[in-house]
């Protein structure tokens, strides 16, 4: 199994604004993914952060307004660059372990 | 296009009732079944697994059934308690890394 801790767990950010999330796992993995879950919402995938190449990003989604760092095997970094209200959810990272995938706890973003 | 659906959108319950959570995908190909329980403030944990030839498979009181025919899986709970409230969520696995999430049923179990 996995643990994965995430920080901040929520915060409240004026818009045009930024905020880092960081997330670190307790075991060396491949690839690591960033979700939105926005409220009342499923979990929607940003991307799919790999160590030592440029994440990929899904329909919708833009390095310029989610850029990812993934610095080493056990660490990555989700921003959410010029904040609007509409970026208001839950941010999760998420690892696959050998059977199934694991969350981390999220990060609660409010925009105001 | 690749779709999870899952009723119902919400569910109340008393305490020691039991309950069946519905999830109907279109999802090709198909890879595995999950279902996830996420607590209000946490991310989604894992429940159960499930591959194509699997039919069931349990996880305490809860009990996943697979029919990839109809593609149809359900989730039941036994003899629910008042820390089964929380949102359920539906996975289903297209490939490596290609997971289709269902929007989740919210269940709330009261004394």
């Amino acid at each position: 199994s996995a643990v994965i801790s995430q920080k901040p767990s929520r915060d409240i950010c004026q818009r045009g604004t930024s905020l880092t999330i960081q997330c670190q796992v307790d075991s060396q993995v491949t690839m690591m993914f960033w979700y939105r879950q926005q409220p009342g919402q499923s979990l929607t995938l940003i991307a799919t952060a790999n160590q030592g190449s440029e994440a990929t990003y899904e329909s919708g989604f833009v390095i310029d307004k989610f850029p990812i760092s993934r610095p080493n095997l056990t660490f990555s970094t989700l921003t959410v660059s010029n904040m609007s209200p509409e970026d208001s959810s839950i941010y999760l990272c998420s690892v696959e372990g050998r059977d199934e995938q694991y969350f981390g706890p999220g990060t609660r973003l409010t925009v105001t | 296009k690749n779709q999870v659906e899952q009723s119902p959108q919400s569910l109340i319950i008393l305490e020691g009732k039991n309950c069946t959570l519905q999830c109907n995908y279109t999802v090709s190909p198909f890879s595995n079944l999950r279902w996830y329980k996420q607590d209000t403030g946490r991310g989604p944990v894992s429940l159960t697994i499930m591959t194509f030839s699997e039919n069931t498979k349990s996880n305490g009181r809860y009990t996943a059934t697979l029919d990839a025919d109809t593609k149809q899986s359900s989730l039941h709970i036994t003899a629910s308690q008042l820390s089964d409230s929380a949102s359920y969520i539906c996975v289903v696995s297209s490939g490596t890394y290609k997971y289709i999430f269902g929007t989740g049923t919210r269940l709330k179990v009261l004394a």
